[in-house]
C-alpha cells in the first residue's frame, strides 16, 4: 500500500486480557518501529526491527509486551494481561534502510483503551 | 530524558510567520536537529532536518545557531491546517530511531 497501515484503529479491552496490534509497513521498507503515546504526552520508543537483525527491544516497558516481525513484512505487537496504564495510542512507523529520520512514515495508530 | 526544550504552546495568526524555538544545549557534533509535527489523531509527519547549516524546503525553514545549541523552525505563512504539536528532536544519524519525543509545542493558528 501507499502508507503504513495499522489495525485495528480502536480497541477496547478488559483489564487482564491480551491484545494484538498489527502493522503493515510500506512495501520495501526494511526498518519498522513501534511507539506508544499516552494522552497528552510525546512518543515513547518501544522496539524496532531492521531486516533480519535481532530487534532492539530496549524500549519495551515490561515483559508483558512483545513484538514480532516476519522478514520485512507485517509486525504484531502483543500486550499480555493488559493494565489500565497500557491505555495509549500505539504508533507504527517504517523506513528504508538508514538512520536518518526523514525516512520515517508513521501510521495513524491504534488507540487502545483498557477498562 | 529529552534532549530538547520547547515552549508548551504558542498561538499564531493565519498568514503570519510562525517561529518555533527549540533549545538543545547538549547536542553532540554528530547529532542532527529534526522537526516533526503531529496533527490531531494522526501519526507524526516529518518536516525538516539539519546538522549545522540552515535548511529550507517546501514546508518550512530551519535556522540553527552557530553554536548549535538552539534552533528555530519557521513556518513562513501559517494556515489553519498548520495547527499541530511540533516536535524538535536531536538524534545522530546512526541511532536508528532510538530517541524520545518530548512534549513538543502545541501551535494553534487562528483566523
Amino acid at each position: 500500500g501507499a502508507g503504513v497501515s495499522q489495525s485495528p484503529s480502536n480497541k477496547v479491552t478488559e483489564k487482564g486480557k491480551d491484545v494484538e496490534l498489527r502493522c503493515d509497513p510500506i512495501s520495501g521498507h526494511t526498518a519498522l518501529y513501534w511507539y506508544r503515546q499516552r494522552l497528552g504526552q510525546g512518543l515513547e520508543f518501544l522496539i524496532y526491527f531492521q531486516g533480519n537483525s535481532a530487534p532492539d527491544k530496549s524500549g519495551l516497558p515490561s515483559d508483558r509486551f512483545s513484538a514480532e516481525r516476519t522478514g520485512e513484512s507485517v509486525s504484531t505487537l502483543t500486550i499480555q494481561r493488559t493494565q489500565q496504564e497500557d491505555s495509549a495510542v500505539y504508533l507504527c512507523a517504517s523506513s528504508w534502510t538508514g538512520g536518518v529520520l526523514y525516512g520515517y512514515t508513521f501510521g495513524s495508530g491504534t488507540r487502545l483503551t483498557v477498562v | 530524558d529529552a534532549k530538547t526544550t520547547q515552549p508548551p504552546s504558542m498561538d499564531c495568526a493565519e498568514g503570519r510567520a510562525a517561529n518555533l524555538p527549540c533549545n538543545h544545549s547538549t547536542i553532540s557534533g554528530n547529532e542532527y536537529v529534526y522537526w516533526y509535527r503531529q496533527i490531531h489523531s494522526q501519526g507524526p509527519q516529518y518536516i525538516i532536518h539539519g546538522l549545522k547549516n540552515n535548511e529550507t524546503n517546501e514546508m518550512a525553514s530551519l535556522i540553527i545557531t552557530e553554536d548549535r545549541k538552539s534552533s528555530t523552525l519557521i513556518l513562513p505563512h501559517a494556515t489553519l491546517r498548520d495547527t499541530a504539536v511540533y516536535y524538535c528532536i536531536v538524534n545522530s544519524d546512526d541511532s536508528w530511531g532510538k530517541f524520545q519525543f518530548g512534549a513538543g509545542t502545541q501551535v494553534v493558528v487562528t483566523p
